[in-house]
């Protein structure tokens, strides 16, 4: 299994400012997924990260608002740009396993935009 | 419709109860995971499955492909079992159900 950690855990953001997620593996993976959960919902994929190259975002989410860097292959940042209180959600990171379909996810970063 | 159908939305139950979470899915898939996340916010992959069934602790988990339907259950169920049970299958991405909001009370 793979251990991932981010920072910050949860933060309390004003509207129209940006933060800057990161997501630590502690072993290489090739492919780094962000997700989405706002309140009550189910989990949204944002964007995969493969390291080398641009991330490919899902339906309905862009890089000016999401951009991401994926700079090794051990570390990845999601940066939630010009936030509004529609961005308030648990942002959770993912990696794949070494198994086949098997996934990780992260503890997750709560974001509160006032 | 979402492709990914949990029941029931939300559970209570007293402790020592044997609890039975559904999940049911419209996708062919090739696995079939089953989430834990915490009123913190964390995810841990309790369980993934592609035929059949697995047991780990007072967890069991089966599914049956062709029904397309899987059930989580918890037996001897404990206040610390109290989280959200996310049902996710793999179907070229991951896709989520809701969830299942269980409550076990002492």
């Amino acid at each position: 299994s793979a251990v991932i950690s981010q920072k910050p855990s949860r933060d309390i953001c004003q509207r129209g400012t940006s933060l800057t997620i990161q997501c630590q593996v502690d072993s290489q993976v090739t492919m780094m997924f962000w997700y989405r959960q706002q309140p009550g919902q189910s989990l949204t994929l944002i964007a995969t990260a493969n390291q080398g190259s641009e991330a490919t975002y899902e339906s309905g989410f862009v890089i000016d608002k999401f951009p991401i860097s994926r700079p090794n292959l051990t570390f990845s940042t999601l940066t939630v740009s010009n936030m509004s209180p529609e961005d308030s959600s648990i942002y959770l990171c993912s990696v794949e396993g070494t198994g086949v379909h098997e996934q990780y996810f992260g503890p997750g970063t709560r974001l509160t935009v006032t | 419709k979402n492709e990914v159908e949990q029941s029931p939305q939300n559970l209570t139950a007293q402790e020592g109860e044997f609890i039975t979470i559904n999940c049911s899915y419209s996708v062919g898939i090739s696995a079939l995971h089953w989430l834990q996340q915490h009123p913190g916010g964390g995810i841990v992959s309790l369980f993934m499955l592609s035929s059949g069934k697995k047991k780990h602790g007072r967890l069991i988990a089966t599914i049956n492909i062709q029904e397309k339907h899987s059930s989580l259950h918890i037996t001897a169920s404990h206040p610390r079992d109290s989280a959200v049970y996310i049902c996710a299958v793999w179907d070229n991405d991951m896709r989520f159900g809701a969830g299942t909001r269980l409550t076990v009370k002492p």
